[in-house]
């Protein structure tokens, strides 16, 4: 079976774009979370969505934005990107919820100059 | 300026040696944890997890510990192996809420 997927794996924006970011879960894995990941804020939450609906947030402006599509793959969005936004951005999928086992994928590195 | 990064507690062991990994969690009403490996350059790599009805689960080389107490989880590895060096991290979860923490840097020497 195949694990999740991220794409792209690197990027390099500048202040002020907008990215999209792309993750496709587990085969059967219907919850899809995402992660930013920085040298100085360790790993943090983003949002959950499960069924193309967010059931959980976390601690981040608006500019950060989510969908899930029927078929389970999601993507996230960053508007007005800042300097501070680059980081790790990591994709994790599990069967149901978030209480179960959730597997990553690689991550799309973002660079914003 | 310049930003100031996460310490990461470090942990080096000889190799053959067992490890212990401490995480100390945060929420009480926390009731699942898990225990994720992070290599250079990966994302975190599931290892092993542990329900709040257990004090103990044993997988391959690994065991998780449980001290609801003190609120304190551990990792032990098993004879230790330089395949093993890589970030660990502990999770929470409390309804759907999931927490990192900050991870330690396992170094294992030939």
């Amino acid at each position: 079976k195949a694990g999740v997927t991220q794409t792209p794996r690197y990027l390099i924006k500048t202040r002020g774009q907008q990215v999209t970011l792309s993750c496709s879960p587990i085969s059967g894995h219907r919850s899809v979370s995402w992660y930013q990941q920085t040298p100085g804020q360790g790993l943090q939450f983003l949002f959950e969505y499960f069924s193309e609906t967010q059931r959980n947030k976390g601690n981040f402006p608006g500019r950060f934005s989510g969908r899930q599509f029927s078929n389970s793959r999601s993507e996230m969005n960053v508007s007005t990107l800042e300097l501070g936004d680059s980081a790790l951005y990591l994709c994790a999928s599990s069967l149901v919820s978030g209480k179960e086992t959730q597997y990553f994928g690689p991550g799309t590195r973002l660079l914003v100059l | 300026g310049e930003s100031v990064g996460l310490h990461l507690p470090t942990l080096s062991v000889q190799e053959g040696d067992n490890s212990i990994i401490n995480c100390a969690y945060s929420n009480s009403a926390s009731d699942y944890f898990i225990w994720y490996k992070q290599e250079s350059g990966k994302g975190p790599q599931f290892i092993i997890d542990i329900r709040s009805n257990m004090d103990k689960r044993q997988g391959q080389r690994v065991t998780v510990l449980l001290n609801k107490t003190v609120k304190h989880l551990s990792l032990q590895i098993a004879a230790t192996q330089p395949g093993d060096s890589a970030v660990y991290f502990c999770a929470e979860n409390n309804n759907n809420d999931m927490r990192f923490g900050a991870g330690t840097r396992l170094t294992v020497k030939p």
